[in-house]
């Protein structure tokens, strides 16, 4: 059973637009929501994270929003340049060592 | 500079043999982790150790096997009971103790059955 469901699977997006990739889960024990983004070939890095104590977190183009209530999470790419096009995931975490992740989507940012 | 060495990059097997990915950290993680990524896919746990000596099965432990003698290193064998082994293998590690909880991931490891 998927434990974080995400969606889109792909998303191209117009260079200079909002890329938007939501997150669901149904745990209500999940205390840290990471997002990763993954280049082909590397291993995921860790991008921006947020805890369920606040509804949003910005760092620099990367904004997420987290509706506790409704159990989601979305991540926000503003400005949206061609080096963002990258595979994204989410993830869900309960304590330091029990992580789950999204399926991922892939990022497509277009000139 | 801190961080995840996995090796080799690239790993080619031959049908009906053992073949071990190399996995190190220099980060002073307790935790560490393997995880397996096909074409398209999202990440599946293979096996992961909180602490030295100690290992636990993931969703997908079938085929595999790891060991942890050293806190900095965590090998994992794909033998040759793994049907389907080729796909990218990424190792992390975690802090349970740090302010982040977020996983370090390596740069993984391609292996391609021929």
């Amino acid at each position: 059973q998927q434990q974080v469901k995400q969606s889109p699977q792909s998303l191209i997006v117009q260079k200079g637009g909002i890329s938007i990739i939501n997150c669901a889960y149904e745990n209500t024990a999940f205390d840290y929501f990471p997002w990763y983004q993954q280049f082909p070939g590397k291993g995921p890095a860790l991008l921006i994270a947020i805890r369920p104590d606040v509804s949003e977190k910005k760092e620099g183009r990367f904004t997420i929003s987290f509706n506790k209530s409704a159990k989601q999470f979305s991540l926000h790419i503003m400005d949206s340049q061609p080096g963002d096009s990258a595979t994204y995931f989410c993830a869900a975490q309960t304590g330091a060592n029990n992580l789950f992740f999204g399926t991922g989507t892939r990022l497509t940012v277009i000139p | 500079d801190g961080g995840i060495t996995q090796s080799p990059k690239y790993l080619f097997r031959k049908e009906g043999q053992n073949v071990t990915l190399s996995c190190e950290q220099n980060l002073n993680h307790d935790a560490m982790y393997w995880y397996r990524q096909d074409p398209g896919q999202g990440l599946r746990l293979i096996y992961y150790s909180q602490i030295v000596n100690d290992f636990q099965k993931g969703d997908i432990a079938e085929g595999y096997s790891v060991s942890r003698e050293k806190k900095e290193s965590f090998p994992l064998t794909v033998t040759s009971a793994q049907k389907n082994p080729t796909a990218f293998y990424l190792c992390a590690s975690s802090s349970p103790g740090a302010r982040s909880w977020g996983y370090t991931f390596g740069s993984g490891t391609r292996l391609t059955v021929v």
